[in-house]
């Protein structure tokens, strides 16, 4: 079984829309973080939780918001969204042993129209 | 704030060897990560410098100059699997709790 896990894999919206991408992970971690990926411009890092109640911005918040409802799960959610919000998106955990390592899940593929 | 400069291409044949540069700006530094990341797939952790100088994992290698501000990621005996996209990411002093990542290197390796 995979040790992070995110769902839906692939999801269609319509601008305006509510949508939540949820993750899971079994890795035991306590540290947990949201990037998004658009072609060419690497990783981005959304939102990032170091517990259940230590939850900061990352470089690009801004129409998104998060929700950590337990150690294993960091949910995403896009409010109303729009066409370039558009991209994949990758939920990782860390290791605070191993800081230099950061855990992925499979990422989620967004279309907004 | 923290930036990364990685080249966007690079193209080489299978059983080649290829370097990857990376070149960091940041407040501090802790050290340099690399990434692998096959198209549309999860990036996964491939090698860590915390230290000046070279650490080697199988095909794989990693080299950092601290000084220099410079690491690269060292590819030997290329096989059609490595094609992918490489990045390097740093862990800075400023943003301690978090990685940046660089763009990516998209490896192409040819028969």
């Amino acid at each position: 079984d995979a040790d992070v896990t995110q769902t839906p894999r692939n999801r269609i919206t319509k601008t305006g829309k509510r949508i939540m991408l949820e993750c899971s992970q079994t890795k035991g971690h306590d540290r947990m973080y949201w990037y998004r990926q658009d072609p060419g411009l690497g990783l981005r890092l959304i939102y990032y939780s170091f517990d259940v109640k230590d939850i900061n911005k990352g470089e690009i918040s801004d129409g998104y918001s998060v929700s950590r409802q337990a150690q294993a799960k960091f949910s995403l959610s896009l409010e109303s969204a729009i066409p370039n919000q558009t991209a994949l998106y990758f939920c990782a955990t860390l290791d605070t042993k191993r800081p230099e390592t950061q855990y992925f899940g499979p990422g989620t593929r967004l279309l907004v129209l | 704030g923290q930036s990364l400069e990685q080249p966007s291409e690079v193209t080489a044949v299978e059983g080649a060897i290829v370097q990857i540069n990376c070149t960091y700006q940041t407040s501090g530094f802790y050290g340099l990560s690399w990434y692998q990341q096959h198209d549309g797939g999860a990036p996964t952790f491939l090698s860590y410098n915390g230290l000046d100088g070279l650490e080697e994992t199988g095909r794989f290698s990693s080299f950092l100059s601290r000084s220099d501000s410079y690491g690269y990621l060292l590819l030997q005996e290329l096989q059609m699997k490595d094609s992918a996209s490489y990045f390097c990411a740093v862990r800075d002093m400023g943003s301690a709790r978090q990685l940046t990542f660089g763009s990516g290197t998209q490896l192409t390796v040819l028969p």
